[in-house]
């Protein structure tokens, strides 16, 4: 079974330019996360998706990040424009649904603003 | 709110050694406690969980007694491998909303 595949695993930009990041979950997962991890730290959850529905999307900085997840299946995470606090690994993780407890990661985009 | 602390790190040990590493959490109703690794350039893997007090979880010989009254849910290996050498996170999650709260993660290295 493929697991989470996320893309790029790297990418560089200077600030004020805008970034992409696309999630693949694993097949038949109704539930998908982004979490944002800062160096040294634990992932934090930006937003939670039930199928295509944002359910959960308190703690996404709303002037400069949006998602979306068409369809119910694959996920992008748009930065807009970047900035330098945005250096970060984002994960996407997915789950069965939102009653299932273990959630699957990705191994993450590395981002660096410069 | 929730929240979850490990003990810092980084941890270095030789091969075979035992390995602690303490985990207390803070959280409104009844977590479900987890540890995930994270090997480099990898992302977060579960090792092992426990949904409630008294529970043990156990995966790849190590472990982790979910501790209701002193709040602690500890990972232990009674002998490490240099493989075993990567970054360890605590976390908990509670509720229908089932979010993830991680601790800040502890560097394991093992020498050979």
């Amino acid at each position: 079974e493929a697991g989470v595949v996320q893309s790029p695993r790297y990418k560089i930009i200077e600030k004020k330019q805008p970034v992409a990041f696309w999630c693949n979950p694993i097949s038949g997962h109704n539930t998908l996360y982004w979490y944002r991890q800062n160096l040294g730290q634990g992932p934090e959850l930006l937003i939670r998706y039930e199928n295509e529905e944002a359910v959960d999307d308190s703690q996404l900085p709303k002037d400069r990040f949006s998602a979306e997840r068409l369809k119910g299946v694959d996920s992008t995470l748009k930065i807009q424009p970047a900035e330098l606090g945005d250096s970060a690994v984002y994960l996407c993780a997915s789950s069965l649904d939102h009653t299932t407890e273990t959630q699957y990661f990705g191994p993450g985009t590395r981002l660096l603003v410069l | 709110g929730n929240s979850v602390t490990q003990m810092e790190g980084p941890v270095t040990l030789s091969e075979e050694a035992f390995l602690t590493i303490n985990c207390t959490y803070t959280a409104t109703g009844y977590p479900s406690l987890f540890w995930y690794v994270q090997y480099p350039g990898e992302g977060l893997q579960l090792l092992l969980k426990a949904t409630k007090a008294d529970d043990k979880g156990s995966n790849k010989g190590f472990e982790a007694t979910y501790r209701k009254e002193t709040t602690s849910f500890h990972l232990e290996k009674g002998s490490v491998q240099v493989s075993d050498s990567a970054v360890y996170f605590c976390a908990l999650n509670t509720g229908s909303a089932r979010q993830l709260t991680f601790g800040s993660g502890t560097q394991l290295t093992v020498l050979p």
